[in-house]
């Protein structure tokens, strides 16, 4: 499809261990940004990637989230050690550089569960 | 400081009825962009209505109008005639024009739609 896709869509792991959730952005989209969402609350801005410039990762809540963009395109969202409170969805985006008005685009999202 | 406020975390509205729901924003740019999304419960964020800085006329999508009040920073969105598939998250959101493709959202506001 040409929409934003994320995968793996749903995600079970246990405490301690670590997880990769990767977004797949529409083709030419030089922005992406990930987000998180806990149950019924808004979005937290995690990290925001555009074009080759040096990413913003002001919102990672800690050292154990890390977040990489190759090429251009694809991006990996790593979480090292989970705890129960990473428990959330992770929301890909991206976006079209140039216009103001360009909105952003976003994946289904990856629903992530640390028991 | 916040970016993007949005005061009314739930708000209800009888079907039929129109609906504001209030965004202030937080920039000291000139140019920016406005944009409010629908979030429902299936997870997906829909893209609603969007409003330049420079737009001297409400940005107007169908149903969904944008009262943009430069001066007092605010952007409420104003639903007319309320469906009950109305019944979702709305998220503001803000694009920055000097900082590129950042885009900050609010905390949302759940909207009930009753029958």
């Amino acid at each position: 499809g040409a929409g934003v896709s994320q995968s793996p869509s749903n995600k079970v792991t246990e405490k301690g261990k670590d997880v990769e959730l990767r977004c797949d952005p529409i083709s030419g989209h030089t922005a992406l940004y990930w987000y998180r969402q806990s149950l019924g609350q808004g979005l937290e801005f995690l990290i925001y990637f555009q074009g080759n410039s040096a990413p913003d990762k002001s919102g990672l809540p800690s050292d154990r989230f890390s977040a990489e963009r190759t090429g251009g395109s694809v991006s990996t969202l790593t979480i090292q050690r989970t705890q129960q409170e990473d428990s959330a969805v992770y929301l890909c985006a991206s976006s079209p550089r140039g216009a103001l008005g360009n909105t952003i685009y976003f994946g289904e999202g990856s629903w992530l569960t640390v028991v | 400081a916040q970016k993007i406020t949005q005061t009314q975390p739930g708000m209800f509205v009888q079907e039929k009825e129109a609906v504001t729901l209030d965004c202030t924003y937080d920039t000291s740019d000139q140019s920016y962009g406005l944009f409010w999304y629908k979030q429902p419960s299936s997870g997906e964020m829909i893209f609603l209505i969007y409003q330049g800085s420079y737009d001297e006329q409400n940005a107007t999508e169908g149903r969904y109008s944008l009262n943009f009040q430069k001066a007092r920073k605010s952007a409420n969105l104003v639903i007319s005639a309320s469906q009950l598939g109305d019944s979702a998250m709305y998220f503001c959101a803000m694009r920055e024009g000097n900082t590129g493709n950042q885009f900050y959202f609010g905390t949302g506001t759940s909207l009930t739609v009753i029958p």
